[in-house]
Order: C-alpha cells, then structure tokens, then sequence
C-alpha cells in the first residue's frame, strides 16, 4: 500500500495457463520481493531483485519466473509448471540497506478453475 | 532446520488489557527481528525493529522485546484495543544477508 501498486486484485487461471501478476513501486526503491501466502502459512520468499536487470531465486522459485527491466516494476509470472498455485502473492519493497523494513502491497489472490 | 514459531492459536483478549505474543528461532543468528500487523486480505505493515545488541524497544502501546539467549522475542501491546484486533507477523534476517524469513502469525482478537 502506499506507493505498491500490485494488479490485478484476483486473478483466475485454467490449466496450463501462464499468468502474470504485476507489481510496480514509486517509492524509488532498489530492492523488490515477492513472497506467497498460503492460508495459516507463513509468507515464502518466491524471487527478489536487489537491482535492475538483476535477480535472485528465493526458497519456492520452481514454476515462477520474473523480470526486472525497470527499477519500478518487478512482474510475477506464475507458469504451467506451478502446479499448486491457488495462494496470496504479495509484492514487497525495500531500499535494499541491511535491516530495512519491507513495504508490501495490498496482495493478488490467485485461484484455479 | 531453521524455524521460526509462533503460536498458531489466537489471542483472545479483554480490551485494556495486555496482548503478549512469542516468537521463537532456531538455527538462526538473527542480525536483527521485525515485526509486522496483517489484515485479512491486506499486506503486512512494519511495526517494529530491534537489532542483537538490543534488549527492548518501544513504539507508543507496542513494545518488544529480544533474548538471543533464549532465542525469543516477546511483542507486547498495552492496553489493547479493538482496532488491535489482527495477525501479527515476527521477521527475522541474518548478518549479511536481507532475506527475511517470517514466522506464521498469531492472530490477536480483542474483545470489547
């Protein structure tokens, strides 16, 4: 919220389907996030970027992919090969300095028909 | 394995009253420990941070607490209210590295 423009707010997929959830910050921020919630879950770090055209696998990489072309957006793809994608992704920013706190997004809600 | 623990039972708890929460690492050397508040359907907001070296930290109701001796932290919120009523989330990264692993929340239900 505040700065986190994470789109669309739910979002259905069929099988097979790739989708893709956006997120873009105007907070100026070099360090984004994503993480998945699944109900009673904690949140599991899915990919992050520290730096434009740079980023990193979290612990729950397999079946996603994303892009970090501008330092404002950081999209979300969620693949066919994500079996199991029925979940909360939240998009998060930071500026990226040890010990900073993370900003989040108001969440998609991601579900399969 | 690296945990963090939180109780998975929610808080019931007389307005006015004090909410204590607990969050509990292992396998972790925690740089520092955050804590966050989740409404349904929303993302986390930050609320606190506190750092190794220190003990205890205070925001207006809110106050936590670190023991790296005991692996714990304790959040605490002072006459609580029932807008306090939601999640709370406790985060925690280690030295040089800015991936915060979270715990799974414990919700608090304040009751008028």
């Amino acid at each position: 919220d505040g700065g986190i423009t994470q789109s669309p707010k739910y979002l259905f997929r069929k099988e097979g389907q790739n989708v893709t959830l956006s997120c873009e910050q105007n907070l100026n921020h070099d360090a984004m996030y994503w993480y998945r919630q699944d109900p009673g879950q904690g949140l599991r770090l899915i990919y992050y970027s520290q730096i434009v055209n740079d980023f990193q696998k979290g612990d729950i990489a397999e079946g996603y992919s994303v892009s970090r072309e501008k330092k404002e957006s950081f999209p979300l793809t969620v693949t066919s090969a994500q079996k199991n994608p029925t979940a909360f992704y939240l998009c998060a920013t930071s500026t990226g300095f040890e010990g900073e706190k993370l900003f989040f997004g108001s969440g998609t809600q991601l579900s399969v028909l | 394995s690296q945990k963090i623990e939180q109780n998975s039972e929610a808080l019931n708890i007389q307005e006015g009253k004090t909410a204590t929460l607990t969050c509990n690492y292992t396998n972790y050397s925690p740089a520092y420990l955050q804590w966050y508040r989740q409404d349904p359907g929303r993302g986390p907001v930050f609320l606190l941070l506190i750092r190794e070296n220190e003990k205890e930290k205070r925001k207006e109701r809110l106050k936590v607490t670190f023991d790296t001796t005991l692996k714990q932290s304790l959040f605490h919120i002072t006459a609580s209210q029932p807008a306090d009523s939601a999640t709370y989330l406790c985060a925690l990264a280690s030295y040089g590295n800015n991936r915060l692993a979270f715990g799974k929340g414990n919700q608090v239900v304040v009751i008028p």
